[in-house]
């Protein structure tokens, strides 16, 4: 079974662009969660969604949104980017209990999306 | 507050010497999952082991083991006989229960490196 990919797996942009990432979760997993990670930060929870729906979500401003189709991939988009914006975004996938993925789910993520910020 | 500590920054040792990584978490919640994860240099988390908070016993799964306290919050992984492709970030992280979903928080990593 395929694992989670993410795409583009390396991105440069300058200061106020706008960049969409991509992912792929495991088939049959319903929920994807997203997480920004620099070395001063480490791992952030950004959102994580369900069947299309962010239950979800961090404490990222605005610029950081999301959005997950019917067929489970989701994107996210950071708007108006900034230096700091300068990170590795990991998907991560998990295949929901009966009643909806939750914390007893085991994530898989993907390899990542490397964000450069000029 | 939910949190995740990991002491340790950095760990080196020698092939084959044993190594345990420290994991120290909070949490307000009486239910709730600790997992393990490798991040090797290319960048993927890889899922290592999990526990939830209900089961105290400790396993060994292959050179992986992993020692869950309640008591003294303290989810400590293990490495036995620790080879050169151990080298790695590993991460401790707690996932905890929320209306309609669910959050996990990370710790802030041990970078391993396992010396030949």
């Amino acid at each position: 079974k395929a694992g989670v990919t993410q795409t583009p797996r390396y991105l440069i942009k300058t200061r106020g662009q706008q960049v969409t990432l991509s992912c792929s979760p495991i088939s049959g997993h319903r929920s994807v969660s997203w997480y920004q990670q620099t070395p001063g930060q480490g791992l952030q929870f950004l959102f994580e969604y369900f069947s299309e729906t962010q239950r979800n979500k961090g404490n990222f401003p605005g610029r950081f949104s999301g959005r997950q189709f019917s067929n489970s991939r989701s994107e996210m988009n950071v708007s108006t980017l900034e230096l700091g914006d300068s990170a590795l975004y990991l998907c991560a996938s998990s295949f929901p209990g009966t009643s909806g993925a939750t914390y007893t789910d085991t994530q898989y993520f993907g390899p990542g999306t490397r964000l450069t910020v000029l | 507050a939910q949190k995740v500590t990991q002491a340790q920054t950095e760990i080196s040792v020698v092939e084959k010497e044993d190594v345990t990584l420290d994991c120290v978490y909070e949490t307000r919640d009486t239910t709730y999952y600790l997992f393990w994860y490798k991040q090797p240099p290319s960048g993927e988390l890889v899922f290592l082991i999990r526990r939830n908070s209900f089961d105290e016993q400790n396993e060994i799964s292959g050179r992986y083991s992993w020692n869950f306290q309640k008591s003294t919050s303290s989810f400590n992984f293990t490495i036995t006989a620790s080879q050169v492709v151990d080298s790695a970030v590993y991460f401790c992280a707690l996932s905890e229960d929320r209306t309609g979903g669910f959050k996990t928080i990370f710790g802030a990593g041990t970078r391993l490196f396992v010396k030949a």
